[in-house]
């Protein structure tokens, strides 16, 4: 059974850089696209972006230019980093998995990331 | 970017009741539409993609129905685990993105 687990700081100041990764067990990260996806507290789902085992990236253009996006084949991980955050990134922070043309069908359990000096 | 209009937001019903849940696009995605079930403190769950393909695992009350702009969500009887928050996705073209949700109360 596959299962994801993200992993990173609960606390980042203003204008820093959120860092988050997630650890793909029960299963390769091989041969699929593994997306970040956030929710603030009683609030919708928004897709950060995604990216393929090769390293190839699709971001959402509302953030792309604070996203970057890696990959480590060999750790099993994938990671998210979000520049210069203000308190509107404060969310839970999940990441999933797909294929090319599909939904989410496997979710890590989420982490709240809360930004405040 | 593809908005969706998810309707009710907020739906109260009984068990054993069938309720139905509307999720509206912008433009046109044949079917690539996906249907998730949020319970609190949880992550979403994927119940039904394609439109009207059931996940495995489940339950046969759960079903989709529509293509291209008007895709629907039926519970066909109401259980008590049922009670959740239900989210439509688009997967036609990027960014991905979802409906604001229908959180579905008891009455």
């Amino acid at each position: 059974q596959v299962q994801l687990q993200e992993s990173g700081p609960g606390l980042v100041k203003p204008s820093e850089t959120l860092s988050l990764t997630c650890t793909v067990s029960g299963g390769s990260i091989s041969s699929y696209y593994w997306s970040w996806i956030r929710q603030p507290a009683g609030k919708g789902l928004e897709w950060i972006g995604r990216i393929y085992t090769s390293g190839s990236t699709n971001y959402n253009p509302s953030l792309k230019s604070r996203v970057t996006m890696s990959v480590d084949t060999s750790k099993n991980q994938f990671s998210l980093k979000l520049s210069s955050v203000t308190a509107a990134d404060t969310a839970v922070y999940y990441c999933a998995r797909s294929i090319a043309v599909a939904p989410f069908d496997y979710w890590g359990q989420g982490t709240l990331v809360t930004v405040s000096s | 970017v593809i908005w969706m209009t998810q309707s009710p937001s907020l739906l109260s019903a009984s068990t054993g009741d069938r309720v139905t849940i509307s999720c509206r696009m912008s433009q046109g995605i044949s079917s690539y539409l996906a249907w998730y079930q949020q319970k609190p403190g949880k992550a979403p769950e994927l119940l039904i993609y394609a439109a009207s393909t059931l996940q495995s695992g489940v339950p046969s009350r759960f079903s989709g129905s529509g293509s291209g702009t008007d895709f629907t969500l039926t519970i066909s009887c109401l259980q008590s685990e049922d009670f959740a928050t239900y989210y439509c996705q688009q997967y036609y073209s990027f960014p991905r993105t979802f409906g604001q949700g229908t959180k579905v109360e008891i009455k």
